[in-house]
C-alpha cells in the first residue's frame, strides 16, 4: 500500500543532544512537510519542500534543518533540542496540485527531551 | 492576521449526531479540509470543501459557506472509535494550509 512512513515512532534524547527524525513515502508526491504538533494545538509547519525546492516557515527556529536528498525521504534535524521541542513531529506528503491538495501524514515520531 | 474556530471540547451520546462547527478567517480560499485525529496519532484526511454546500461520505457530512467563512462536520450514528479530535484547516490564497487548534469530541456509552 503506497504511504506515508515515519522512523522512530519514539524518539527519547537528552538536552542538547542532536537528533534526526526520518520520513520516507511510496505516494510519489512532489511536496512533503514536517510539521511540529505540541499536546491540544493545531499542527504548525515547520518547512515544506516541493520537489528539491526548500521552503523555510519565517518563524521556524535554526536549531531546525532539514534534507531532502531524494523524492522519496525527507530528515529533519534537531541541532541542539530543549525541553521545549518535545513534541509530536508529523510528516506529510502532497501531491502539489494547486487544487484540492490534500496531504496525507505519517503516523508521526513523539520526542522526548530529557 | 489568519484565524480558525472551532470548539474545544465537545460531548455527545452514542448513536445520536454531532455537529461540529468551524468559522474561518484567511487571506483568501481555496478549500477546506476536515482531519481526523485520535489520541497520540497521525490526522487522517476525512472530507475537502472547495464549494458551498454538503459533500456526505457514509456516517460523515462537511458543509461549507463561504460568504459566511463557516464550515461543519456532522457526524450521524456515533460510535465510541469516533471519540477523536477533528481538526478543520483552510486552504489560503497562497496555498498555506491554516490549521484550527482542533475540537476534542468524547462519545459517552
Amino acid at each position: 500500500d503506497a504511504m506515508v512512513i515515519q522512523n522512530p515512532r519514539y524518539q527519547v534524547t537528552q538536552f542538547g543532544k542532536p537528533v534526526t527524525l526520518s520520513c520516507s513515502q511510496t505516494l510519489n508526491h512532489n511536496v512533503m512537510y514536517w510539521y511540529q504538533q505540541k499536546s491540544s494545538q493545531a499542527p504548525k509547519l515547520l518547512f515544506h519542500y516541493y520537489d528539491k525546492d526548500f521552503n523555510n516557515e519565517a518563524d521556524t527556529p535554526d536549531n531546525f534543518q532539514s534534507r531532502r536528498p531524494n523524492t522519496s525521504f525527507c530528515f529533519l534535524d534537531i541541532r541542539s533540542p530543549g525541553l521545549g521541542d518535545a513534541a509530536m513531529y508529523l510528516c506529510a506528503t502532497s501531491r502539489g496540485d494547486r487544487d484540492t491538495d490534500t496531504q496525507y501524514f505519517g503516523p508521526g515520531t513523539r520526542l522526548t527531551v530529557l | 492576521g489568519q484565524n480558525i474556530d472551532q470548539p474545544t471540547e465537545m460531548t455527545a451520546t452514542e448513536g445520536a449526531i454531532v455537529q461540529i462547527n468551524c468559522t474561518y478567517q484567511t487571506s483568501g480560499f481555496n478549500g477546506l479540509f476536515w482531519y481526523q485525529q485520535h489520541a497520540g496519532e497521525a490526522p487522517t484526511f476525512l472530507s475537502y470543501n472547495v464549494l458551498d454546500g454538503l459533500e456526505e461520505k457514509g456516517r460523515f457530512s462537511s458543509f461549507l459557506s463561504r460568504s459566511k467563512g463557516y464550515s461543519y462536520l456532522l457526524l450521524k450514528e456515533l460510535q465510541m472509535k469516533d471519540s477523536a479530535s477533528y481538526l478543520c484547516a483552510v486552504l489560503n490564497s497562497n496555498y498555506q494550509l491554516i490549521w484550527g487548534a482542533g475540537t476534542k469530541l468524547i462519545i459517552k456509552p
